[in-house]
Protein backbone atom coordinates (compact mmCIF):
# COMPACT_ATOMS: atom_id res chain seq x y z
CA UNK A 1 0.00 0.00 0.00
CA UNK A 2 0.97 3.64 0.15
CA UNK A 3 1.75 6.35 3.67
CA UNK A 4 3.06 9.29 3.78
CA UNK A 5 3.73 10.95 6.64
CA UNK A 6 4.09 14.76 7.38
CA UNK A 7 3.48 16.77 10.85
CA UNK A 8 0.14 18.13 11.94
CA UNK A 9 1.28 21.75 12.30
CA UNK A 10 3.49 23.64 12.18
CA UNK A 11 3.95 28.07 13.37
CA UNK A 12 6.72 30.52 12.57
CA UNK A 13 6.50 34.37 12.28
CA UNK A 14 6.59 36.26 9.59
CA UNK A 15 9.80 36.30 7.75
CA UNK A 16 10.98 33.22 8.98
CA UNK A 17 12.03 30.11 6.85
CA UNK A 18 10.00 26.59 7.78
CA UNK A 19 10.44 22.97 6.80
CA UNK A 20 7.81 20.99 5.95
CA UNK A 21 8.62 17.08 5.61
CA UNK A 22 7.27 14.24 4.15
CA UNK A 23 7.92 10.69 4.17
CA UNK A 24 6.63 8.26 1.76
CA UNK A 25 6.02 4.51 0.85
CA UNK A 26 4.55 3.44 -2.13
CA UNK A 27 5.14 0.42 -4.73
CA UNK A 28 5.28 2.42 -7.44
CA UNK A 29 7.01 5.91 -6.96
CA UNK A 30 6.99 7.83 -9.94
CA UNK A 31 6.89 11.72 -8.12
CA UNK A 32 6.19 14.32 -5.23
CA UNK A 33 4.09 17.10 -5.24
CA UNK A 34 3.22 19.41 -3.03
CA UNK A 35 -0.32 21.13 -2.92
CA UNK A 36 -1.39 24.32 -0.72
CA UNK A 37 -4.78 24.59 0.57
CA UNK A 38 -6.07 27.88 2.57
CA UNK A 39 -9.31 27.38 4.94
CA UNK A 40 -12.12 26.80 2.57
CA UNK A 41 -10.38 26.97 -0.67
CA UNK A 42 -9.58 24.56 -3.24
CA UNK A 43 -6.00 22.82 -2.86
CA UNK A 44 -3.42 24.39 -5.64
CA UNK A 45 -0.49 23.06 -6.93
CA UNK A 46 3.48 24.57 -5.52
CA UNK A 47 5.71 21.89 -7.00
CA UNK A 48 6.63 18.86 -8.23
CA UNK A 49 9.89 16.64 -8.20
CA UNK A 50 10.75 13.48 -10.14
CA UNK A 51 14.32 13.29 -9.96
CA UNK A 52 16.31 14.16 -6.33
CA UNK A 53 17.32 17.17 -5.50
CA UNK A 54 16.15 20.73 -5.30
CA UNK A 55 13.47 22.75 -7.26
CA UNK A 56 13.00 26.67 -6.78
CA UNK A 57 10.06 28.71 -7.34
CA UNK A 58 10.14 31.66 -5.60
CA UNK A 59 10.29 32.13 -1.65
CA UNK A 60 9.33 27.92 -1.80
CA UNK A 61 11.61 25.53 -2.69
CA UNK A 62 10.81 21.45 -2.99
CA UNK A 63 13.49 18.32 -2.47
CA UNK A 64 13.49 15.42 -3.10
CA UNK A 65 15.69 12.34 -2.34
CA UNK A 66 14.55 9.19 -3.57
CA UNK A 67 16.63 6.79 -2.16
CA UNK A 68 15.21 8.07 1.19
CA UNK A 69 11.88 7.91 0.39
CA UNK A 70 12.04 11.59 1.73
CA UNK A 71 11.06 14.87 0.77
CA UNK A 72 10.60 18.77 2.08
CA UNK A 73 9.10 21.82 1.11
CA UNK A 74 11.07 24.79 2.26
CA UNK A 75 9.05 28.05 3.01
CA UNK A 76 11.46 31.50 2.80
CA UNK A 77 10.22 35.21 3.75
CA UNK A 78 6.99 34.24 5.49
CA UNK A 79 3.99 35.83 4.87
CA UNK A 80 0.69 35.98 6.51
CA UNK A 81 -1.30 34.68 3.41
CA UNK A 82 1.60 31.58 3.49
CA UNK A 83 -1.04 30.51 6.51
CA UNK A 84 -2.53 27.58 5.12
CA UNK A 85 -2.37 23.32 4.59
CA UNK A 86 0.41 22.15 3.12
CA UNK A 87 -0.21 18.21 1.19
CA UNK A 88 2.45 16.78 -0.08
CA UNK A 89 1.69 13.83 -2.32
CA UNK A 90 2.87 11.03 -4.31
CA UNK A 91 2.31 10.21 -7.66
CA UNK A 92 1.95 6.59 -8.40
CA UNK A 93 2.16 5.23 -11.70
CA UNK A 94 2.35 1.62 -10.69
CA UNK A 95 -0.60 -0.81 -10.30
CA UNK A 96 -2.97 2.05 -9.78
CA UNK A 97 -2.34 3.54 -12.74
CA UNK A 98 -1.05 6.81 -11.91
CA UNK A 99 -3.43 7.75 -8.79
CA UNK A 100 -1.85 10.77 -6.43
CA UNK A 101 -2.12 10.01 -3.07
CA UNK A 102 -2.16 12.69 -0.56
CA UNK A 103 -0.88 13.15 3.45
CA UNK A 104 -3.20 14.40 5.99
CA UNK A 105 -1.65 17.56 5.67
CA UNK A 106 0.44 20.09 7.62
CA UNK A 107 -1.37 22.88 9.10
CA UNK A 108 1.09 26.12 8.55
CA UNK A 109 0.12 29.32 10.76
CA UNK A 110 2.43 32.50 10.75
CA UNK A 111 2.33 34.72 13.29
CA UNK A 112 3.09 38.44 12.74
CA UNK B 1 -9.12 30.52 -18.58
CA UNK B 2 -12.26 29.36 -16.76
CA UNK B 3 -10.90 26.77 -13.65
CA UNK B 4 -12.90 23.65 -12.15
CA UNK B 5 -16.33 24.74 -11.67
CA UNK B 6 -18.24 22.33 -9.30
CA UNK B 7 -22.05 22.94 -7.67
CA UNK B 8 -23.40 23.00 -5.44
CA UNK B 9 -21.00 24.62 -3.28
CA UNK B 10 -23.47 24.15 -0.43
CA UNK B 11 -25.61 21.02 0.50
CA UNK B 12 -27.39 20.07 3.44
CA UNK B 13 -29.34 16.78 3.44
CA UNK B 14 -31.20 14.23 5.63
CA UNK B 15 -29.74 10.82 5.82
CA UNK B 16 -31.10 8.37 3.33
CA UNK B 17 -31.60 10.87 0.88
CA UNK B 18 -30.24 11.51 -2.57
CA UNK B 19 -27.60 14.06 -3.86
CA UNK B 20 -25.87 14.72 -7.06
CA UNK B 21 -22.44 17.05 -7.43
CA UNK B 22 -21.85 18.28 -11.25
CA UNK B 23 -18.27 19.35 -12.30
CA UNK B 24 -17.33 21.07 -15.07
CA UNK B 25 -13.44 20.57 -15.95
CA UNK B 26 -10.80 22.83 -17.32
CA UNK B 27 -11.36 22.90 -21.41
CA UNK B 28 -9.17 20.32 -22.67
CA UNK B 29 -8.37 18.49 -19.94
CA UNK B 30 -9.15 14.61 -20.61
CA UNK B 31 -8.72 13.32 -17.34
CA UNK B 32 -11.01 14.23 -14.46
CA UNK B 33 -11.09 13.12 -11.10
CA UNK B 34 -13.39 12.76 -7.89
CA UNK B 35 -11.88 13.63 -4.26
CA UNK B 36 -13.16 12.99 -0.71
CA UNK B 37 -11.94 15.61 1.83
CA UNK B 38 -12.46 14.22 5.45
CA UNK B 39 -11.92 17.56 7.78
CA UNK B 40 -8.47 17.41 8.54
CA UNK B 41 -7.37 15.00 6.11
CA UNK B 42 -6.30 14.90 2.51
CA UNK B 43 -7.94 14.15 -0.44
CA UNK B 44 -8.37 10.53 -1.48
CA UNK B 45 -9.60 9.48 -4.35
CA UNK B 46 -12.96 8.24 -5.44
CA UNK B 47 -12.66 8.16 -9.34
CA UNK B 48 -10.38 8.85 -11.76
CA UNK B 49 -11.34 9.08 -15.63
CA UNK B 50 -9.91 9.18 -18.87
CA UNK B 51 -11.95 10.69 -20.87
CA UNK B 52 -15.24 8.58 -20.81
CA UNK B 53 -13.70 5.63 -19.25
CA UNK B 54 -13.64 5.42 -15.30
CA UNK B 55 -9.89 4.16 -15.14
CA UNK B 56 -9.64 3.79 -11.61
CA UNK B 57 -12.66 3.19 -9.11
CA UNK B 58 -11.55 0.79 -7.19
CA UNK B 59 -12.19 3.19 -4.15
CA UNK B 60 -16.04 4.08 -5.00
CA UNK B 61 -18.36 2.35 -2.32
CA UNK B 62 -20.13 1.13 -4.98
CA UNK B 63 -23.18 0.21 -3.14
CA UNK B 64 -24.20 3.78 -2.55
CA UNK B 65 -22.01 6.17 -4.93
CA UNK B 66 -21.82 6.48 -8.97
CA UNK B 67 -20.35 8.79 -11.01
CA UNK B 68 -20.61 9.21 -14.92
CA UNK B 69 -18.69 11.26 -17.49
CA UNK B 70 -20.94 10.21 -20.56
CA UNK B 71 -19.40 12.95 -22.89
CA UNK B 72 -16.05 13.15 -22.00
CA UNK B 73 -16.68 16.27 -20.42
CA UNK B 74 -18.59 17.19 -17.46
CA UNK B 75 -19.04 14.92 -14.64
CA UNK B 76 -21.62 13.92 -11.87
CA UNK B 77 -20.88 11.87 -8.61
CA UNK B 78 -24.10 10.50 -7.03
CA UNK B 79 -24.45 9.71 -3.23
CA UNK B 80 -27.93 7.32 -2.71
CA UNK B 81 -29.05 7.19 0.08
CA UNK B 82 -26.93 9.29 2.00
CA UNK B 83 -25.23 8.09 5.45
CA UNK B 84 -24.01 10.50 8.53
CA UNK B 85 -20.41 9.67 7.50
CA UNK B 86 -20.55 10.65 4.06
CA UNK B 87 -20.67 14.26 5.18
CA UNK B 88 -17.60 16.06 3.91
CA UNK B 89 -15.79 17.77 1.04
CA UNK B 90 -16.21 16.28 -2.67
CA UNK B 91 -13.54 17.84 -4.76
CA UNK B 92 -13.38 17.64 -8.73
CA UNK B 93 -10.29 17.59 -10.25
CA UNK B 94 -8.91 17.88 -13.65
CA UNK B 95 -5.70 17.20 -15.68
CA UNK B 96 -3.94 17.36 -19.13
CA UNK B 97 -1.73 14.42 -18.52
CA UNK B 98 0.96 15.63 -17.11
CA UNK B 99 1.97 16.01 -13.44
CA UNK B 100 -0.49 18.52 -12.32
CA UNK B 101 -4.11 18.48 -11.47
CA UNK B 102 -6.12 21.30 -10.81
CA UNK B 103 -9.15 21.25 -8.40
CA UNK B 104 -12.34 22.89 -7.79
CA UNK B 105 -13.48 24.46 -4.77
CA UNK B 106 -15.27 21.92 -3.47
CA UNK B 107 -18.87 20.94 -2.56
CA UNK B 108 -19.50 20.57 1.08
CA UNK B 109 -21.72 18.29 1.96
CA UNK B 110 -23.78 18.28 5.21
CA UNK B 111 -25.89 14.85 6.00
CA UNK B 112 -27.85 15.15 9.09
Amino acid sequence: GQSLEQPSEVTAVEGAIVQINCTYQTSGFYGLSWYQQHDGGAPTFLSYNALDGLEETGRFSSFLSRSDSYGYLLLQELQMKDSASYFCAVLDRGSTLGRLYFGRGTQLTVWP
Amino acid sequence: EAGVVQSPRYKIIEKKQPVAFWCNPISGHNTLYWYRQNLGQGPELLIRYENEEAVDDSQLPKDRFSAERLKGVDSTLKIQPAELGDSAVYLCASGDGGNTIYFGEGSWLTVV
